[in-house]
């Protein structure tokens, strides 16, 4: 099936371990991102990538890095795990809207990640 | 002040039942609006969009904007139980790469 394949769905990290969350779509989207969901704080952007060959900061960057390694491909990297980086890390794609408006996200299935 | 505000519920509704969700946004160049159903450890799945103010319907669900009140709410008739979900608002602004903005959800119970 199309969509969005996040790998892998769960972790379990000691705090200063790295790790990679990878992320592909199969849809031909432009845009694809990185958000975090935690309880009570809703789903926030780390970081985005309009195009291939371009990232972004988003609300919440400090501890990570991204990789859009083609159209299809866009890794999120941490570097010296945190137990504050505890969460559910969710990848979308889209296309970017057309004046103005934008197109809905297609979500992968989410990675659980849990810092002891 | 947040981007995105949703009361955080639960509400609960009989099966059968008009269920009404409403999501508030601070920013007026907000340009598009979203209403997606996350059920619990499951991932975001869009069931809704609009841009222009008025009422979208589409099966079951209609969304609602109006831009002056800077207002999007979402209005689910003949609930099912399998409407028991967290639904999340969102919003984008122009030209920020189609960035979303999302509230932190509303969970809905539907009671047979």
């Amino acid at each position: 099936n199309a969509g969005v394949t996040q790998t892998p769905k769960f972790q379990v990290l000691k705090t200063g371990q790295s790790m990679t969350l990878q992320c592909a779509q199969d849809m031909n989207h432009n845009s694809m991102y990185w958000y975090r969901q935690d309880p009570g704080m809703g789903l926030r952007l780390i970081y985005y990538s309009a195009s291939e060959g371009t990232t972004d900061k988003g609300e919440v960057p400090n501890g990570y890095n991204v990789s859009r390694l083609n159209k299809r491909e866009f890794s999120l990297r941490l570097e010296s795990a945190a137990p504050s980086q505890t969460s559910v890390y969710f990848c979308a794609s889209s296309e970017p809207g057309q004046g103005g408006d934008g197109y809905g996200y297609t979500f992968g299935s989410g990675t659980r990640l849990t810092v002891v | 002040q947040k981007e995105v505000e949703q009361n955080s519920g639960p509400l609960s509704v009989p099966e059968g039942a008009i269920a009404s969700l409403n999501c508030t946004y601070s920013d007026r160049v907000s340009q598009s609006f979203f209403w997606y159903r996350q059920y619990s450890g499951k991932s975001p799945e869009l069931i809704m969009s609009i841009y222009s103010n008025g009422d979208k319907e589409d099966g079951r669900f209609t969304a609602q904007l109006n831009k002056a009140s800077q207002y999007v709410s979402l209005l689910i008739r003949d609930s099912q139980p399998s409407d028991s979900a967290t639904y999340l608002c969102a919003v984008n602004k122009m030209n920020t790469g189609n960035q979303f903005y999302f509230g932190t959800g509303t969970s809905l119970t539907v009671i047979p």
